[in-house]
C-alpha cells in the first residue's frame, strides 16, 4: 500500500522561504519509473502542479515558478522536500504531495501566508 | 503549456440518472489523460488514467474515453457518494496542467 504524508508548517509570513517535506512508503525512489511531485490548491480553486523528482534525480518545475522552487530528494530516508522562497499571501493553498503516477496522494496540509 | 478546458462549470444530477463530463486540450495529449473526483476536505481521488483505464477499486459505473483533445468522463448511475468535484489533466507534457473542474451536484 502507498501511502503518503506531506508535513511542514502551517503559517509562514511574506518574503519568508517555505519548507515542505513528503514521507512516503510502500515504494522507493530508487525504482526505474518512479516519481514524486508537489500539487497546489488555493482555497476553492483548481489544482497546480508545482514541481516532479524522478528516480534518477530528474526534475521538472512549473515555469511560472521555476525560480521559486526547489525539490530534493532523500531515497534512504523515502523522503521528498520542496522548499518555495519569497512567499506571498497569493500562496495560501493546500499542499499536497503524490506519486507520480497519481494513484497515491496525501492528505494535504494548509499553508496560509500572512503577516 | 496545454491548457486544459472542462464544461459544464456545473452538472446538477439527479441520484441514478447517467453524468457526461467533458474536457478538452488545447493541444493533442494522446491519450495521456487522467480523471480525479474531489470532495470536500479530502485529496483527489484518481479514477480513470490512459484516457479510459479504471484505477484500482473504481466502480464499472465510472468510464473514461476519448483521445487527442477531447475527452469524456461517464458516471452512468450517480450514487450519493459520486457527488464532488471532477477534475481532468494531462500527463503528455510538463508542465503537468489541470482543468478547473466540473461539480456534480444533486438536482
Amino acid at each position: 500500500q502507498i501511502t503518503l504524508k506531506e508535513s511542514g508548517p502551517t503559517l509562514v509570513k511574506p518574503t519568508q522561504t517555505l519548507t515542505l517535506t513528503c514521507t512516503f512508503s510502500g515504494f522507493s525512489l530508487s525504482t526505474s519509473g518512479v516519481g514524486v511531485g508537489w500539487i497546489r490548491q488555493p482555497p476553492g480553486k483548481a489544482l497546480e502542479w508545482l514541481a516532479l523528482i524522478y528516480w534518477d534525480d530528474d526534475k521538472r518545475y512549473s515555469p511560472s515558478l521555476k525560480s521559486r522552487l526547489t525539490i530534493t530528494k532523500d531515497t534512504s530516508k523515502n523522503q521528498v522536500v520542496l522548499t518555495m522562497t519569497n512567499m506571498d499571501p497569493v500562496d495560501t493553498a493546500t499542499y499536497y504531495c503524490a506519486h507520480s503516477t497519481g494513484v497515491a496522494w496525501g492528505q494535504g496540509t494548509l499553508v496560509t501566508v500572512s503577516s | 503549456e496545454i491548457v486544459m478546458t472542462q464544461s459544464p462549470a456545473t452538472l446538477s444530477v439527479s441520484p441514478g440518472e447517467r453524468a457526461t463530463l467533458s474536457c478538452r486540450a488545447s493541444q493533442s495529449v494522446s491519450s495521456n489523460l487522467a480523471w480525479y473526483q474531489q470532495k470536500p476536505g479530502q485529496a483527489p481521488r484518481l479514477l480513470i488514467y490512459g484516457a479510459s483505464t479504471r484505477a484500482t477499486g473504481i466502480p464499472a459505473r465510472f468510464s473514461g474515453s476519448g483521445s487527442g483533445t477531447e475527452f469524456t468522463l461517464t458516471i452512468s448511475s450517480l450514487q450519493s457518494e459520486d457527488f464532488a468535484v471532477y477534475y481532468c489533466q494531462q500527463y503528455n507534457n510538463w508542465p503537468l496542467t489541470f482543468g478547473p473542474g466540473t461539480k456534480v451536484d444533486i438536482k
